[in-house]
């Protein structure tokens, strides 16, 4: 069974750089049915789309955030990541990693495996 | 970008009822309509996929309908389980992704 878990610090300063990386197991980052990506939920509020990335390199990202947002996949270590730049507060969000469905050999771009989650504040 | 209008924003329901959801795109969007469940604390969880199909091991009292800009999600008989906050998610051929905005559907 796939399995995703989301990791980094819990913790980032105004200004700063957000990174989280999201461990793959039971899967492959390099699946080409796969697309892997990050959504966001800030307390209280909906859900947010941020970006995904395909293990060839391609890359999708939300156009609001494109501006600050790299996602990119590591398949030697089966992760991939999110880097967030100039955070402010409004950037204080559970973050989540996902994968996309995969039915009758379609690929949907829909997430159907979730991480857990991993809450981020941005303070100082 | 494509816009989406989710309604209503709340909705409070007894159990066994027929609760409907709708989704509302700002440009055609073929079927490229997902739904989710969430609950507290929980990540989301995928129901419907392309409009109408079933997500493995949905029960089969949720459904959708739709294509192109109007899309519905329906709980066919209303149980316990089903209180959450639910949502829709379009993409393009971009493979841009956008959620709608949520319905928090609570018993009455």
């Amino acid at each position: 069974q796939l399995q995703l878990q989301e990791s980094g610090p819990g913790l980032v300063k105004p200004s700063e750089t957000l990174s989280l990386t999201c461990s793959v197991s039971g899967g492959s980052v390099s699946s080409s049915s796969s697309y892997w990506g990050w959504v966001r939920q800030p307390p209280g509020k909906g859900l947010e789309w941020i970006g995904s990335v395909h293990y060839s390199g391609s890359t999708y990202y939300n156009p609001s955030l494109k501006s600050r947002v790299t996602v990119s996949a590591d398949t030697s270590s089966n992760q991939f990541s999110l880097k967030l730049s100039s955070v402010t507060a409004a950037d204080t969000a559970v973050y989540y990693c996902a994968r996309t469905a995969y039915y009758f050999r379609v690929v949907i771009i829909g997430f159907e495996f979730w991480g857990q989650g991993s809450l981020v504040t941005v303070s100082s | 970008d494509i816009q989406m209008t989710q309604s209503p924003s709340s909705l409070s329901a007894s159990v066994g009822d027929r609760v409907t959801i709708t989704c509302q795109a700002s440009e055609d969007i073929s079927k490229y309509l997902n739904w989710y469940q969430q609950k507290p604390g929980k990540a989301p969880k995928l129901l419907i996929y392309d409009a109408s199909n079933l997500a493995t091991g949905v029960p089969s009292r949720f459904s959708g309908s739709g294509y192109g800009t109007d899309f519905t999600f329906t709980i066919s008989s209303l149980q316990p389980e089903d209180i959450a906050t639910y949502y829709c998610q379009q993409y393009d051929d971009l493979l841009l992704i956008a959620f709608g905005q949520g319905t928090r559907l609570d018993i009455k």
